[in-house]
């Protein structure tokens, strides 16, 4: 079973501390993504990353940045932690996309951490 | 830039009925693939079912079949003899298939909650 694990499931942080969120997928996937998840707006996407060392902004990048130096690790970083980063972040990863076209569309998803800044 | 709409934010049906959640999208491209994602309490977030746009006929999976309507931009998700453990959280979502440059990024709809009554 592919298996994509997020290093927490709750966290709690003060404001403007650097907080790191880690994902690790085990199923060799070159893309890897980062979504915030907000009741109301659904899933956005913060950044994502297409191999390693590369990565692109998503929707929402703003106070996040990211970081990917090996192929199974893709590492969501708050610079500088705010109560309006309070969410659940959920990591996805999928393989790129025309590799035997349709089967390998999915993206399989961790099972989010929820962070909340105080 | 696509877009996904899900304007049914709770639903709810009685056990072994059948119930219908609503899904539209905009997009001026033509090559595309569509999903709906269940993340039930556990928040674990599963793929349900998958539609290729140049596929006429809709997808079934045992109980989950869709309505696709290209020319509407149309794409609901129909349950049937629904169960218990069908309660969760149900995203449409997008992924524009545009060889080596979509990556395979997801444009999620709102997401519609819902609940299966015994």
């Amino acid at each position: 079973d592919v298996k994509v694990t997020q290093s927490s499931r709750y966290l709690v942080k003060r404001t403007g501390e650097k907080v790191f969120l880690e994902c690790v997928q085990d199923m060799d996937h070159e893309n890897m993504f980062w979504y915030r998840q907000d009741p109301g707006l659904g899933l956005r996407l913060i950044y994502f990353s297409y191999d390693v060392k590369m990565k692109e902004k998503g929707d929402i990048p703003e106070g996040y940045s990211v970081s990917r130096e090996k192929k199974e690790r893709f590492s969501l970083i708050l610079e500088s932690a705010s109560t309006n980063q309070t969410s659940m972040y959920l990591c996805a990863s999928s393989f790129e996309l025309g590799k035997d076209r349709d089967m390998n569309t999915e993206a399989f998803f961790g099972q989010g951490t929820r962070l909340t800044v105080v | 830039a696509q877009t996904v709409t899900q304007s049914q934010p709770e639903m709810s049906v009685q056990e072994a009925e059948t119930v219908t959640l609503s899904c539209t999208y905009d997009t001026s491209e033509n090559n595309y693939y569509l999903f709906w994602y269940k993340q039930p309490p556990s928040r674990q977030m599963i793929l349900v079912i998958r539609q290729e746009a140049y596929k006429q006929q809709n997808a079934t999976e045992n109980r989950f079949s869709v309505n696709f309507q290209k020319a509407a931009k149309s794409f609901s998700l129909k349950i049937s003899d629904s169960q218990l453990g069908d309660t969760a959280m149900y995203f449409c979502a997008f992924i524009l298939n545009a060889g080596g440059t979509s990556y395979g990024k997801l444009t999620f709809g709102q997401g519609t909650i819902l609940t299966v009554h015994p």
